[in-house]
């Protein structure tokens, strides 16, 4: 089945730094990647995705890119700011989401 | 709509005792999944339905671990009898598709605690 990990576990930055986090998928078959942020004691909720057809995304200040064959996708927030600060999850599709293991992003003001 | 509802929202319960924890999909959506999440794994697909019939359910843990799906608005997943290890917060999320391409819609989570 589809293996996805994701890299940093915790990141720390200042607000208005970027924030860089790094996912790898192993099933070349995957064709779509989703990330979702999760406030603490809240749901996942989604903030942005990116199809196997595009290599990237924006969204205001979140980017998302993805490099098919090297099986690996990347979500950017620029101007970081203290709302910021959550656990993000990247996924990956094939038959069903697989998630990564999170990455807990702390922006301090 | 309301979104996907999980009821209860904090279950505290003894080992060896039967949860019950429930759900309700968005109206309309035709997937509903069952996530474990935990501090160790992550976020743990546990099994998902498909217009109400189970198509995986590798992902569950245990044969202490059930769900059913009885009809498109609720589905239950059930742990008899539980143990400490099943600690953890359970997210049911629907989708109108099979997470292709679209949103999985999470609910609030049910947090479960076994002492």
């Amino acid at each position: 089945g589809e293996n996805v990990e994701q890299h940093p576990s915790t990141l720390s930055v200042q607000e208005g730094d970027s924030a860089v986090i790094k996912c790898t998928y192993s099933d070349s078959a995957s064709n779509y990647f989703p990330w979702y942020k999760q406030e603490l004691g809240k749901r996942p909720q989604l903030i942005i995705d990116i199809r196997s057809n595009v290599g990237e995304k924006k969204d205001q200040r979140i980017a998302v890119t993805l490099n098919k064959t090297a099986k690996h996708f990347s979500l950017h927030i620029t101007e970081t700011q203290p709302e910021d600060s959550a656990v993000y999850f990247c996924a990956a599709l094939y038959s069903t989401l697989t998630f990564g293991k999170g990455t807990m992003l702390l922006v301090s003001p | 709509d309301a979104g996907v509802i999980q009821s209860p929202r904090h279950e505290v319960t003894e080992m060896g005792q039967e949860v019950t924890l429930r759900c309700k999909p968005i109206s309309g959506h035709d997937y509903l999944f069952w996530y474990r999440q935990t501090m160790m794994r992550g976020l743990e697909l546990l099994i998902y339905f498909n217009n109400n019939v189970p198509i995986d359910d590798s992902g569950m843990p245990e044969d202490r671990f059930s769900a059913k799906m009885p009809n498109a608005s609720f589905s239950t997943l059930k742990i008899q009898p539980s143990e400490p290890r099943d600690s953890a917060v359970y997210f049911c999320a629907s989708s109108p598709t099979g997470g292709g391409n679209t949103e999985a819609f999470f609910g609030q989570g049910t947090r479960l605690t076994v002492v």
